[in-house]
């Protein structure tokens, strides 16, 4: 089985902190995702990468940064956190061909305070 | 990816069939259909995905109309685990990177 990882289940955070949200998968796929849900909001895209070193904007990029130095990790980073970052974050990942099947992480639960 | 509706929530009882629908009247030829579910507290998981034939797993069955606007999710025997909820989206198999937009998805709940 697909397996990805988020190294944080519950954090919690002080405003202007710099945050790192870590995520590994096991199955050599070659793109990955950072997703932020809230309530009523559904999953919003942050960030995704199709390749290390690569990565693309998605829908809320502003006041995220990420990193793909290996194919198997892609680190969400909080430059100055603040309270509206307080959101569940889920990272994913798919592999080209496979039907695009994507698969997600447990989730990591920020609070920002 | 294209839009698809679903209804925000359905009941179900414990141990009959549940039949989710969902629309997609915009779908593209290369758009496959795929079914995810989130239980509380956790990160969706992947249920099902075909593209133009029905198509059964362990999970659940899948059954695409003809003209593929429209599918429908089937969970043979509902149980209490299966309460989640469920989303219907479309991905392009020519665009394995593009962004996923997941809607609101269905809130199934089963009751014993």
């Amino acid at each position: 089985d697909v397996k990805v990882t988020q190294s944080s289940r519950y954090l919690v955070k002080r405003t202007g902190e710099k945050v790192f949200l870590e995520c590994v998968q096991d199955m050599d796929h070659e793109n990955m995702f950072w997703y932020r849900q809230d309530p009523g909001l559904g999953l919003r895209l942050i960030y995704f990468s199709y390749d290390v070193k690569m990565k693309e904007k998605g829908d809320i990029p502003e006041g995220y940064s990420v990193s793909r130095e290996k194919k198997e990790r892609f680190s969400l980073i909080l430059e100055s956190a603040s309270t509206n970052q307080t959101s569940m974050y889920l990272c994913a990942s798919s592999l080209d061909g496979d039907g695009n099947t994507i698969y997600f992480g447990e989730g990591s639960w920020l609070t920002v305070v | 990816d294209a839009k698809t509706t679903q209804p925000n929530s359905m009941e179900s009882n414990e141990e009959e069939p549940v039949h989710l629908p969902c629309n997609h009247s915009t779908i593209s030829g290369t758009d496959y259909i795929h079914w995810y579910r989130q239980l509380p507290s956790q990160g969706p998981e992947y249920v099902i995905h075909g593209l133009t034939s029905n198509v059964n797993n362990r999970m659940a069955s899948l059954a695409i109309a003809e003209d593929r606007k429209s599918s429908t999710l089937i969970l043979h025997r509902a149980t209490l685990r299966d309460a989640a909820v469920y989303y219907c989206i479309l991905r392009d198999y020519h665009n394995a990177g593009n962004m996923l937009t997941f809607g609101g998805g269905t809130r199934l709940m089963v009751k014993p």
